[in-house]
């Protein structure tokens, strides 16, 4: 599976939208983008994910560049509840998933 | 989403004891499970694939006599931590694979404190 890379923290203001970007430029034509979060001391939870057009879902929107080498995860309204570690990771059908250091989003009052 | 359940949500134990660990898909029948581990301030370490009627496969580095999985079904898998010891104290966490996609979803994991 591809590499992916992520900025390791990021702040939020309340109410506005959340962009994490996640980049993936060996990433090959069939391997999926997905985006997990782990708010603390809970298990991982699944966000949305894509392979090459742009998802939407009622918990966030997935942008996938055309060239596929990188993605951004908008969480349109951002509460303190979405505070939390974001991870993109790359991933061929059928593989494991294997998770990075990912993105602290802290989402500010 | 579907709902991933794992008992007990905490567990504290003597050292030299074994811990069981149960993971439950509620709402879909998982053929694969998967089950990690981690660490305050890491993240997640890939410990085992459980495949349901077979023997788990196990990454690199972990001890597949000291952490025994069983997946008997299609909807549990165990993760037994045998003769624990202080250095054995985590968070695991488990997920199954939905049978439609290829999605995984997680439990709340199981806090364990080895004393």
């Amino acid at each position: 599976d591809a590499k992916t890379t992520q900025p390791p923290s990021m702040d939020c203001a309340e109410g506005r939208a959340a962009n994490l970007p996640c980049n993936h430029s060996t990433i090959s034509g069939n391997e999926y983008v997905y985006w997990y979060r782990q708010i603390h001391s809970q298990g991982p939870q699944y966000i949305i994910h894509g392979l090459k057009n742009n998802e939407t879902n009622e918990m966030a929107s997935l942008i996938i560049t055309e060239d596929r080498k990188s993605s951004t995860l908008i969480l349109p309204h951002a509460t303190l509840r979405d505070t939390a570690v974001y991870y993109c990771i790359a991933l061929y059908y059928g593989n494991k998933l294997v998770f990075g250091a990912g993105t602290i989003l802290r989402v500010k009052s | 989403g579907a709902v991933v359940s794992q008992h007990p949500s905490r567990v504290i134990c003597k050292s030299g004891t074994s811990v069981k660990i149960e993971c439950r898909s509620l709402d879909f029948q998982a053929t694969t499970m998967f089950w990690y581990r981690q660490f305050p301030k890491q993240s997640l370490m890939l410990m085992a694939t459980s495949n349901e009627g077979s023997k788990a496969t196990y990454e690199q580095g972990v001890e597949k006599d000291k952490f025994l999985i069983n997946h008997a079904s299609l909807t549990l898998s165990t993760l037994t931590v045998t003769s624990a010891h202080p250095e054995d104290s985590s968070f695991y966490i488990c997920s199954a694979r939905e049978p439609a996609g290829d999605t995984q979803y997680f439990g709340p994991g199981t806090r364990l404190t080895v004393l």
